[in-house]
This record gives C-alpha cells, structure tokens and sequence, in this order.
C-alpha cells in the first residue's frame, strides 16, 4: 500500500530539547515536503527536498532543519523548539512531473511547553 | 505565501443537497488540486484539474477551472454525513513541484 508514515504521531516536549520527526515513504517519490497546519493559517510548507541531498527552504524554515541521505527518507528536525512551534505538521511526497498529487502523512502534533 | 484562497471559509447543509466551494488564485498555474482533510488527520487527494482544462468529473465530485479568473469551484453533489471535513485547493506552478495551499473550507454536512 502507498502511504507516507510519520512519527511519532503525537509528541509534548519542553523548550530547547532536540527533537526529530520522521518521515518515510514507499512510492519511490523524489519530492518530499513538511508542511505545518494551524488555526487560521492553513498549510504552510516548512522545507523541501528535490531528491537526495537536494534540499530547500519553504516559506516558514526558521527553527527548522531536514535532511535526506535516502530517497525514502526525510526526517524534521526541531534543534530547540520553541512554543511558537507548537503545530500539527505533515509530511508529503509526490512522484515526478508537475501533473502529480502530493501524499500526505497522518500528521505529527507537537506541543512545546 | 498563500497562492489559493477557499470561499466560504465554512459551509452547514443538510444531507442530499449539493455543497459547492470556491478557489481564487493569483498567478498561473500548471494545475489545481482538491484535496480533503478530516478533522486533525492528513489530506487525501481528490481530483486534480489541468490548467488546460475546464471541468473534470469523479464520483460525486464536479470540478471546473476558470484560468481567466483564475477561479475553481469544487462540488459535491447529493451531500452524506461522511462529506464532513475541511476542503482544500492547491495550486501547483510551472515545472516546480511545490503545492500552495488555500486556508480551506470546513463544510459541515448535517443528518
């Protein structure tokens, strides 16, 4: 089955301690996004990847890094969260071409205290 | 940046009606996208419409593209209480492979 898998699914953390969420997929998808959601914002995307070792900022990466030794793989990395990253996040992948829909993980939700 | 744009932001019917929700975007597009999201959970693809096209059909789901204005309208026709969740339009650019997202719609299907 295609899916995009996250985890962990739900995380409470204090400030300042390093935390990673992991992203995997198996449709051998050289995109892959996070994106964060909340209230009133709607999705915005966080960083990217265009394939191993090929990353980029989104629109919101402060606070954020990523990366992607491995096509399946693209981990979030939180290096001292901060409570303003309190957020429902989502990783993505799609395939090639522009003409492609995005899979999204399940969602991680992170509350920094 | 937000590229898309839902209207309404929520949407209340009664089971069987149709439910219809708008997608205004700014700049031109390769293609648009509907996806759906219940509560708390991820999005899941619904139809994709090519900038090259003006109505595509899926199951219950009628989705046209206006590039002149650059709008999208998204209907669901006789509505379920399983339709409940929030609706969103992506809109993807050229040769890249970001997806922008609007703010959704939150439709509310009532029993």
């Amino acid at each position: 089955e295609a899916q995009v898998t996250q985890n962990p699914r739900y995380l409470i953390t204090v400030t300042g301690k390093k935390l990673t969420v992991t992203c995997s997929q198996n449709m051998n998808h050289e995109y892959m996004s996070w994106y964060r959601q909340d209230p009133g914002l709607g999705l915005r995307q966080i960083y990217y990847s265009m394939n191993v070792e090929v990353t980029d900022k989104g629109d919101v990466p402060e606070g954020y890094k990523v990366s992607r030794k491995e096509k399946r793989n693209f981990p979030l990395i939180l290096e001292s969260p901060s409570p303003n990253q309190t957020s429902l996040y989502f990783c993505a992948s799609r395939g090639t071409g522009g003409n492609t829909e995005a899979f999204f993980g399940q969602g991680t939700r992170l509350t920094v205290v | 940046s937000q590229q898309g744009e839902e209207d309404p932001q929520a949407l209340s019917i009664q089971e069987g009606e149709n439910a219809t929700m708008n997608c205004s975007y700014k700049t031109s597009i390769n293609n648009l996208q509907w996806y759906r999201q219940n509560s708390g959970r991820g999005l899941v693809h619904l139809i994709l419409i090519r900038s090259n096209e003006r109505e595509k059909h899926s199951g219950r789901l009628r989705v046209t593209l206006d590039t002149s204005k650059k709008s999208s309208s998204l209907l669901i026709t006789a509505s379920r209480a399983a339709d409940t969740a929030s609706y969103f339009c992506a809109t993807g650019l050229g040769g890249y492979y970001k997806l922008t997202f609007g703010k959704g719609t939150l439709l509310t299907v009532n029993p």
